[in-house]
């Protein structure tokens, strides 16, 4: 079955690193991505993982994923005011060109001054 | 800027009213996608055209529709909105046969208010 879950909250200060979690169920995902959503605001790719990756930095973001433990995650480094947001992780099976995303309820981070 | 623009942002229907909500796209992408977002829930999918073959979620109820005359354009239609139906309605589309995991992009979301 599909079952993607995250904590809801995380707070920390500007300057630091966030580091946000995520657990997935469906060991046949293919890709797995984080999205970020501001209020009001449609949902914004920042990075995914191929399932066969453990590690990818893309500038402040660094992902981690393993596979054994179905566990995901995505370090912010020197975390800004403007990371503020929703952040969702998805995880997606592919079938013939079309992708199901399955998202998880998402982590809301509250970055403060 | 290529784009996936839904309007309009915000629409107010009474109970058992029909309303549409209207999704264009500038990327020339043969997949589009709606999803409903409850409040502090996650983005669920509701149904997705692959060029114009129409593929519904086994859980979408009926009271939920859409249309694809075109390449660019897709409808939702809420037949008879209940106050279960209030909600963030997004928009998205990817490209059918991409490199990357055929990444959706994202409108910025219709919010539907039933009084």
């Amino acid at each position: 079955g599909e079952d993607v879950e995250q904590s809801l909250f995380l707070s920390v200060r500007e300057g630091d690193s966030s580091v946000i979690n995520c657990t997935y169920t469906d060991s046949s995902s293919t890709y797995l991505y984080w999205y970020k959503q501001e209020p009001g605001a449609g949902l914004q790719l920042l990075t995914y993982i191929f399932s066969n990756m453990d590690m990818k930095q893309d500038q402040r973001l660094t992902v981690l994923l393993n596979k054994k433990d179905k566990h995901l995650s995505l370090r912010i480094a020197d975390t800004q005011t403007g990371d503020s947001a929703i952040y969702f992780c998805a995880e997606s099976m592919m079938n013939t060109g079309f992708q199901k995303l399955v998202f998880g309820t998402g982590t809301r981070l509250l970055v403060s001054p | 800027d290529a784009m996936v623009i839904q309007n309009p942002r915000y629409q107010v229907t009474q109970f058992g009213k029909p309303v549409t909500l209207s999704c264009s796209q500038t990327l020339n992408h043969n997949v589009m996608y709606w999803y409903q977002q409850k409040s502090s829930q996650a983005p669920k999918l509701l149904f997705h055209y692959y060029d114009k073959d129409f593929n519904n979620e086994a859980d979408t109820p009926d009271n939920f529709q859409s249309r694809r005359p075109n390449t660019s354009f897709c409808f939702l239609d809420i037949r008879s909105p209940g106050l279960g139906d209030a909600a963030m309605y997004l928009c998205a589309t990817s490209f059918s046969g991409g490199r990357v995991g055929n990444e959706q992009f994202f409108g910025p979301g219709t919010r539907l208010t039933v009084l």
